[in-house]
């Protein structure tokens, strides 16, 4: 049964800093890996879809690497701002049927101005 | 940009009510799910559907839960028979597909709708 966890569970850095979420997940048998952002009582919004033949993707300031042997994904945010503060998931993508989404606990970030 | 949309954002029903949550998928999409995710708890699958029936199903979504695509639009989600333990957020989710080859389509969710049993 797959299994996804992220570390570390919360987030505090000051603005302007870089920083790295991880994602590690237990079964390699997987489609796609998606990373969202939610913010708090409200919906999820997509940031980044990787495939599972790709290693990495980039969109802005974040750029996500998957590395399917070793079951891990990494989301790395470049020059934070106060207005990435949010909760951070990561979802592996079942390679069944149904491509369902196995989601992880997520990384509370908060971004201090 | 089309997006998926939810009704209502906020539900409140009492114990042992039925409820039915609606979601319009994006148009052209195929694939839509369920998912929920209980206050301060991971975001959990509940069920897929495809082609007018259901295509995977959790250990969650046992027989208090149906899922119906009434019309060319809707897709809905009925708990008949609410209980506590049903308060959460459940969120709509479409795909155009679910895989070409090797690759693995991506879903996109809607706002959810927020249900509280009392």
């Amino acid at each position: 049964k797959q299994e996804v966890t992220q570390i570390p569970a919360a987030l505090s850095v000051p603005e302007g800093e870089n920083l790295v979420l991880n994602c590690s997940f237990t079964d390699s048998a997987i489609y796609n890996l998606q990373w969202f952002r939610q913010d708090p009582g409200k919906g999820l919004t997509s940031l980044l879809l990787i495939q599972s033949s790709q290693r990495e993707q980039t969109s802005g300031r974040l750029n996500a690497s998957l590395d399917k042997s070793s079951g891990r994904s990494t989301l790395y945010i470049a020059a934070s701002q106060p207005g990435d503060s949010a909760t951070y998931l990561c979802a592996v993508g079942d390679s069944g049927a149904t491509n369902k989404l196995i989601f992880g606990t997520g990384t509370l970030l908060a971004v201090q101005p | 940009e089309p997006e998926v949309t939810q009704t209502p954002s906020h539900q409140v029903t009492q114990m042992g009510q039925e409820v039915i949550l609606r979601c319009v998928p994006i148009s052209n999409h195929l694939y839509f799910y369920w998912y929920r995710q209980i206050l301060g708890q991971k975001v959990e699958f509940l069920v897929s559907f495809y082609n007018n029936e259901i295509s995977e199903k959790s250990e969650i979504f046992d027989d208090q839960f149906s899922v119906e695509r009434p019309d060319g639009s809707n897709f809905t989600l009925k708990i008949r028979s609410t209980k506590l333990e049903d308060s959460a957020m459940y969120f709509c989710a479409s795909s155009r597909t679910v895989s070409k080859g090797i690759f693995g389509y991506e879903q996109y969710f809607g706002p959810g709708t927020r249900l509280t049993v009392t």
